[in-house]
Formats: C-alpha cells, sequence, structure tokens
C-alpha cells in the first residue's frame, strides 16, 4: 500500500539553528500539504502545492518558514532560525488533483521537532 | 470563518461500552465532514467521511451522520475496543479554491480492559 513519506521521524535542535523536513507523497497525488501540530491541539495547515505551485501559505509565517517542492514530486520544509514555539509535530498530506477524491488527504507520519 | 468544535476528553470507557464523541461546525456552504484517528505516535488516519447532508460515513464499527440541521457529525461505535484508545479528529473541508482541512481539537479515548 503506497505511503506518505517523511524524514528525519525526530529532530532535536537548539533554538536558532536551521531544521529541514522532507516529505515524498505518494506516487500521482497532484496535491501536497504541511500542517503544524501543536501538541493537544488539531493540525493546522501551513502551505499547500499543487504540483510545484503554492496555492495557499497564508498561515506560513514566512520570516523564518519556507516550502518548495522544485519538481512537483517531493517537498521540503525549512525553518530559520528555529525557536522555542516551533516545537510540535509537522505533518505531510498528499492527495489526487481533482474531483471527489480530492478530500481524502493521506497523512504522513510525521517529523516531531523538539527546539531547546 | 469556518471551524469545528469537538468535545473534550480524555474520554475514558470500559470495553464494549458505547461511545459518542461529539462534533459541531460553522461552515458557509456545503462541508465535506470527516473523523481522523491518530494513534501514539503516528500521523492521522481517515477514520470515515461525509460529503452532504443525511450521508452516513462508516467503517471499523464507527459511524457519523451528517446532520445539516444541527450542524453535527457525532462519532459512534457501538462497542469499542482497547485497540480504539487513541486521539479521535473531527475535520471538515469548506470548498473554494483549497481542500485544506479545519481540524477540531481532538479527543482522546482510552478504552480500559
Amino acid at each position: 500500500e503506497a505511503e506518505v513519506a517523511q524524514s528525519p521521524r525526530y529532530k532535536i535542535t537548539e533554538k536558532s539553528q536551521a531544521v529541514a523536513f522532507w516529505c515524498d507523497p505518494i506516487s500521482g497525488h497532484a496535491t501536497l500539504y504541511w500542517y503544524r501540530q501543536i501538541l493537544g491541539q488539531g493540525p493546522e495547515l501551513l502551505v499547500q502545492f499543487q504540483d510545484e505551485s503554492v496555492v495557499d501559505d497564508s498561515q506560513l509565517p514566512k520570516d523564518r518558514f519556507s516550502a518548495e517542492r522544485l519538481k512537483g514530486v517531493d517537498s521540503t520544509l525549512k525553518i530559520q532560525p528555529a525557536e522555542l514555539g516551533d516545537s510540535a509535530m509537522y505533518l505531510c498530506a498528499s492527495t489526487h488533483r481533482g474531483g471527489a477524491a480530492a478530500y481524502e488527504q493521506y497523512f504522513g507520519p510525521g517529523t516531531r521537532l523538539t527546539v531547546t | 470563518g469556518d471551524s469545528v468544535t469537538q468535545m473534550e476528553g480524555p474520554v475514558t470507557l470500559s470495553e464494549e461500552a458505547f461511545l459518542t464523541i461529539n462534533c459541531t461546525y460553522t461552515a458557509t456552504g456545503y462541508p465535506s465532514l470527516f473523523w481522523y484517528v491518530q494513534y501514539p505516535g503516528e500521523g492521522l488516519q481517515l477514520l470515515l467521511k461525509a460529503t452532504k447532508a443525511d450521508d452516513k460515513g462508516s467503517n471499523k464499527g464507527f459511524e457519523a451522520t451528517y446532520r445539516k440541521e444541527t450542524t453535527s457529525f457525532h462519532l459512534e461505535k457501538g462497542s469499542v475496543q482497547v485497540s480504539d484508545s487513541a486521539v479521535y479528529f473531527c475535520a471538515l473541508v469548506g470548498g473554494g479554491a483549497t481542500n485544506k482541512l479545519i481540524f477540531g481539537t481532538g479527543t482522546l479515548l482510552a478504552v480500559q480492559p
């Protein structure tokens, strides 16, 4: 069964350092999402890609966060510099381009970030 | 804006008990509604969905009915098992240009043997 892959699974970094997360969506999925899940809360969308284009990054803190999906396949989310408040689970999800299947998002296992 | 409100947990039940987790929503238009489950240390898995009023989503013994008149999508299961222990998230997709999910805060379910 195809899955969304994410790495690393866990990351501990010191504040002010740079950190990057990688996501490989299910093959053929045109839409890719990055969510942030703070402990005890539901995930919140950071950025959405359709192929290599950003569709929605309204909640992405652009002064320190960046995201790219250069070839419309895998994606990288970067934080520089990391702050204590960035400690969270970062989830990647993917889905088909359109139609009813576009509503079913498949999530990866997430990257647990701890900033010290 | 669109939002989802879930009952707060934790919900602690004995095995074979009946489960209800309440979920209500606020949205313009006609959203699609979902329940996702998150087991410890894992990502989210889609449990069930409903895309229009009066639809009933079901999976693995769980059910939820899209009630437009009460803007609700309550999750139910007749007989819970220890393996159902997890965090359950109610969510909606409001449509428009993006299909972003808007989640509730999650409800922790703990089932005791």
